[in-house]
């Protein structure tokens, strides 16, 4: 079994500061490791994923996240945020095997953007 | 075009009630999902479907039941609703049964029971 942990359940930042979004998995197979973001009264869209090669990943909106596998953590970043980026992100994964397509999701990370 | 979309977008409706959430891709996917989001916006999966085959049947109440006419539409049947079936549920598809595809999800389904 698959579970996925978001370290902080609200960050707020302001507008063109960089900012983190915490995540850390644990699963006893190979993982495929995803963020999504939901903007309000809106479903899910992806922001990035992980499932092999190289350890940084990019995503839209400027935002990138690193696969850390002795860390198993998957933080995601980005450099300068807009107030368009105030969301809430989810960080979620999936794993191979009979798991199909089942992903775990985190708590998600409520990301305000203040002026 | 609506990749996935969901109807009614709002659902309001009395305990013990019977009430049906229906869900439609035109991204040509063989697999769909249901997703409850409870009101601390924990999300969890309940059901899947590929090519109308049930493949993910999580501890959900009977009272809960998929059905997939075609592979582009799974509707979601809830019999006898409790205060606790209160959420969003959300469909969801994507392009087969592999956890490394993205996942495209509809607009959600707000249910209210009073």
């Amino acid at each position: 079994a698959q579970s996925v942990t978001q370290l902080d359940s609200q960050v707020p930042v302001f507008e063109e500061a960089p900012v983190e979004l915490r995540c850390n998995y644990s699963s006893s197979v190979s993982v495929y490791l995803f963020w999504y973001v939901q903007y309000p009264n809106q479903g899910l869209q992806l922001l990035l994923k992980y499932l092999s090669g190289s350890t940084l990943v990019k995503g839209i909106n400027g935002f990138e996240a690193e696969f850390n596998k002795s860390q198993t953590s998957f933080h995601l970043r980005k450099p300068s945020v807009h107030i368009s980026d105030t969301a809430e992100y989810f960080c979620a994964v999936g794993a191979g095997g009979a798991s199909y397509g089942k992903l775990t999701f985190g708590q998600g990370t409520i990301l305000t953007v203040h002026p | 075009d609506t990749a996935v979309s969901q109807t009614p977008k709002y659902l309001v409706t009395q305990m013990g009630n019977d009430k049906s959430i229906k869900c439609e891709q035109n991204l040509g996917h063989d697999t769909m999902y249901w997703y409850k989001q409870d009101s601390k916006k924990f999300l969890k999966i309940m059901f899947s479907y590929n090519n109308k085959e049930l493949i993910i049947n999580e501890t959900v109440p009977n009272r809960f039941s998929p059905k997939s006419p075609d592979k582009a539409h799974l509707n979601l049947h809830i019999n006898s609703l409790e205060l606790g079936d209160s959420a969003v549920y959300f469909c969801a598809s994507s392009q087969d049964r592999g956890s490394y595809n993205e996942q495209f999800f509809g607009p959600g389904t707000r249910l209210t029971v009073l």
